[in-house]
Formats: structure tokens, C-alpha cells, sequence
């Protein structure tokens, strides 16, 4: 069965400090992909970045890369020089082959001034 | 392009009513999901749609909790009766056909049910 941990359920961090969220993940299935999603007090769930199982090189997306530990079966997310609009709700979430998305549950970043 | 639709936004209800959520996808997107996300907790799926058939439910509280996808495009979801505990955000998702490589979902802004 699909599981995703993420056992920070708060992290407070200065502004232009770097931060890593930490996700785990279960799976038996060799084959699945790893998204991170930002939660904003609106309340919209915006997709931030997407690792497969397959790749061969961590994920990176502007101020955000992946931390991709196979073996270890982590995905922390890695957001370099935080900025006040990072504060957020940070969603882990892995998809095995085209069954169900299931998501960790949060971590709440909050970054200082 | 136009992102996931849902509709209401917002709505509240006594115990024991019946309430009916929409969803209109992304234009071609064949995966729908819908996900009840309880304040505080991560986004729990309850249903997934692959064009107009049922992918996985076994999360969805068959008893009081129904959802269709007639034609594999839009989908609503319905709960009767709801209870206090069905308080939540319902989010609708969709997607690309899954397995595809990088195929995330696009999540609509989601409606809040109250329960009272």
C-alpha cells in the first residue's frame, strides 16, 4: 500500500535562510512519482515539483529542488532563500503508476522577517 | 487556459441534509479526483475517475456519499445525510491520463461544507 510521511508538522524559518521539508514514502512498486504541493492560507493547492522513480538526477524548479534518496525512500523538499511568501502549507504526495495520489499530512512553514 | 472549475464555494447545512458539489475539469484532462481535506490534515481522496469509470473509491463512504462523471467530463459529488464530521474543504482535481511521466494534478479552490 501507498504511504507518505511527513513528520514536521511545523517548521519556522528566517527569511532568506534555506529550508528542507522532510517526506518518506512506502511503496512496493518500482515504478511511481513524488510531487510537493504549496497550500497558502487561500486555500488553492499549487504544484511545485515532480520526481520520478526513474530519474536519474534530482528535480529542481527555481528556488526549489528535490532531495530524491531512493534507497533511503525519502523526497525532502529543498526551498533555498525563503522568502515571507513561501509561508505555507507544504503538501508530499506520490502517485504509483495510475493509481490514486495520496498525500502526507503537511507541514506548516511559517518564515520569520 | 481555464483551470479547474468547482462550484459552490461555500456552503452550509444542517445534519441530516443532502448537498451536491460540481466539478468541470481542465479541458481533455481523462483523471478526475475528488479529495476531502479536514482543517488542520492533508487532503484524503475519495474518489478517482478515469474518463467516466470509477479508478478507486475505497476511501468514499458509500453509505451517505455518491459521485458520477457522466460523459467523463464534468462530476458531482453528494453526500445524504451529512453528518457533523462531513465539515471539510472538497477539492476536485484532475488530471492527465496518470503513468505518463510528470502528469500533475490541478486542483480547483475547492468547497467549504459546514455542517451544523
Amino acid at each position: 500500500a501507498q504511504k507518505i510521511t511527513q513528520t514536521q508538522p511545523g517548521m519556522f524559518v528566517q527569511e532568506k535562510e534555506a529550508v528542507t521539508l522532510d517526506c518518506t514514502y512506502d511503496t512496493s512498486d518500482p515504478s511511481y512519482g513524488l510531487f510537493w504541493y504549496k497550500q497558502p492560507s487561500s486555500g488553492e493547492m499549487i504544484f511545485l515539483i515532480y520526481q520520478g522513480s526513474y530519474d536519474q538526477q534530482n528535480a529542481t524548479e527555481g528556488r526549489y529542488s528535490l532531495n530524491f534518496q531512493k534507497a533511503r525512500k525519502s523526497a525532502n523538499l529543498v526551498i533555498s532563500a525563503s522568502q515571507l511568501g513561501d509561508s505555507a502549507m507544504y503538501f508530499c504526495a506520490m502517485r504509483q503508476g495510475a493509481q490514486k495520489l495520496v498525500f502526507g499530512q503537511g507541514t506548516r512553514l511559517t518564515i520569520n522577517p | 487556459e481555464a483551470g479547474v472549475a468547482q462550484s459552490p464555494r461555500y456552503k452550509i447545512i444542517e445534519k441530516r441534509q443532502s448537498v451536491a458539489f460540481w466539478c468541470n475539469p481542465i479541458s481533455g484532462h481523462a483523471t478526475l479526483y475528488w479529495y476531502q481535506q479536514i482543517l488542520g490534515q492533508g487532503p484524503k481522496l475519495l474518489i478517482q475517475f478515469q474518463n467516466n469509470g470509477v479508478v478507486d473509491d475505497s476511501q468514499l463512504p458509500k453509505d451517505r456519499f455518491s459521485a458520477e462523471r457522466l460523459k467523463g467530463v464534468d462530476s458531482t459529488l453528494k453526500i445524504q445525510p451529512a453528518k457533523l464530521e462531513d465539515s471539510a474543504v472538497y477539492l476536485c482535481a484532475s488530471s492527465l491520463v496518470p503513468g505518463q511521466g510528470n502528469t500533475e494534478a490541478f486542483f480547483g479552490q475547492g468547497t467549504r461544507l459546514t455542517v451544523v
